[in-house]
């Protein structure tokens, strides 16, 4: 298992269109977050799932957003009508439920947002 | 409210230690987490300290916990230009269901 792989990589869009990206985590971890990175600031959560439940979502996270983790493995982050002010990079982590919940991430999916 | 800081940036010459400082707000954080990010790359852990803890040494590494004052530190030994990069502290107040990073502090590492 080479980690966590997320895709696409990059993503132009013009506003009022709809992105989908996916995040694959390792095999193992039953744990999947999302997060937001905005140019110099830190990773601020959205969304995170055990197995297949969706257990928490944060403020951030408007009815435009939606994610998706069906079989309890790849997850799915949808932007419907997307706005300027969603360009950023969207980071994915997994972990397994335990000790200290170290969270591994991926590479992100940068979103520009025309 | 969860919050978070860190400085945003530190200089230091190469041999030199770093020390890089945040302070949190959540004292029901079970663990507190250091992270790096370089240039187009993921956020990478580099250690962890649990709450019960004083402090923990992880080679080059020296993490200090302040649980009274909330102070995480993060000492760098011997800093390498290769360690220059975007490092983040992160707490975990639900243990574990999310993470809250600091703003990161850009190191520097000057030949």
């Amino acid at each position: 298992d080479t980690g966590v792989s997320q895709n696409p990589r990059h993503k132009i869009t013009k506003r009022g269109q709809n992105v989908t990206f996916r995040c694959d985590p390792i095999s193992e971890h039953n744990r999947l977050y999302w997060y937001r990175q905005t140019l110099g600031q830190g990773p601020e959560f959205l969304t995170y799932f055990q197995n297949e439940a969706q257990l928490e979502k944060s403020r951030l996270l408007s009815d435009r957003f939606s994610a998706e983790r069906p079989k309890g493995s790849f997850s799915t982050l949808e932007i419907q009508r997307t706005e300027q002010g969603d360009s950023a990079m969207y980071l994915c982590a997994s972990s397994f439920a335990g000790l200290n919940n170290e969270q591994f991430f991926g590479p992100g999916t940068r979103l520009t947002v025309l | 409210g969860e919050d978070v800081e860190q400085s945003l940036f530190l200089s230091v010459r190469e041999g030199d230690s770093s020390v890089i400082n945040c302070t949190y707000t959540d004292s029901s954080s079970t663990y507190l987490y250091w992270y790096k990010q370089e240039p187009g790359a993921g956020l990478q852990l580099l250690t962890y300290i649990f709450s019960n803890m004083d402090m923990k040494q992880d080679q080059r590494l020296t993490v200090l916990l302040n649980k009274k004052d909330k102070h995480l530190s993060l000492r760098i030994a011997d800093t390498q230009t290769g360690d220059s990069a975007i490092y983040f502290c992160a707490e975990s107040p639900n243990y574990g269901q999310n993470f809250v990073f600091g703003p990161g502090t850009r190191l520097s590492v000057l030949p």
